[in-house]
């Protein structure tokens, strides 16, 4: 299995300011992947962070909200721009391993006021 | 879009109780995970089925996942406090990227010693 990490764990951040959230793997890994999951709802797909390439973001999110940086294959950064309240939120990077599983990092927990 | 029903959104039990949870699609799910969350943390990765009529154990927990693929079901057998925590199932049902997933609403589990 693969060990995440991801920083700040948590913040609380004044609205218009951004924040970055860094995830670190313990080994290299093709695929990584962002997430939110807002007060109350499931998680739902950001983007596909891509090493040396742009990231592939879902419906919904675009990069000049969500700029994400891959420059290798063990960590991915997330920037959170131009924060709202609507912005509140667990934010989690995954993982897919060589077997196809996909871990999870322990989140960061974001509260914009 | 495809969506993920879960069943119940929560559940009290006694300790030593067994219990089940189902995650229901209408499409075919290829990829099909589950996870457990305490809350506000990460998710810790339980169990993944991709065939029709798997059925996976780990410990006291079973997870199945039906011949069409479109209804998985996690049993916990005499269930303990350490049980308690928010049991999410993703899924992707898009054959070939099982890796972008789609969660469900989750399902908070109590557990009274």
């Amino acid at each position: 299995s693969a060990v995440i990490s991801q920083k700040p764990s948590r913040d609380i951040c004044q609205r218009g300011t951004s924040l970055t959230i860094q995830c670190q793997v313990d080994s290299q890994v093709t695929m990584m992947f962002w997430y939110r999951q807002q007060p109350g709802q499931s998680l739902t797909l950001i983007a596909t962070a891509n090493q040396g390439s742009e990231a592939t973001y879902e419906s919904g999110f675009v990069i000049d909200k969500f700029p994400i940086s891959r420059p290798n294959l063990t960590f991915s950064t997330l920037t959170v721009s131009n924060m709202s309240p609507e912005d509140s939120s667990i934010y989690l990077c995954s993982v897919l391993s060589a077997g196809e599983t996909q871990y999870f990092g322990p989140g960061t927990r974001l509260l914009v006021l | 879009s495809q969506e993920l029903e879960q069943s119940p959104q929560s559940l009290i039990v006694q300790e030593g109780k067994n219990l089940t949870i189902n995650c229901t699609s209408s499409k075919t799910l290829y990829g099909l995970y589950w996870y457990k969350q305490k809350y506000g943390e990460g998710l810790i990765f339980l169990m993944m089925l991709q065939k029709g009529g798997e059925e996976k154990s780990h410990e006291k927990i079973t997870a199945k996942l039906d011949e069409k693929k479109q209804q998985s079901s996690l049993h916990i057998t005499a269930s303990q406090p350490s049980h308690a925590g928010i049991y999410l199932c993703g899924a992707s049902s898009t054959r070939g990227s099982n890796y972008k997933l789609t969660f469900g609403k989750g399902t908070l589990l109590t557990v009274n010693p």
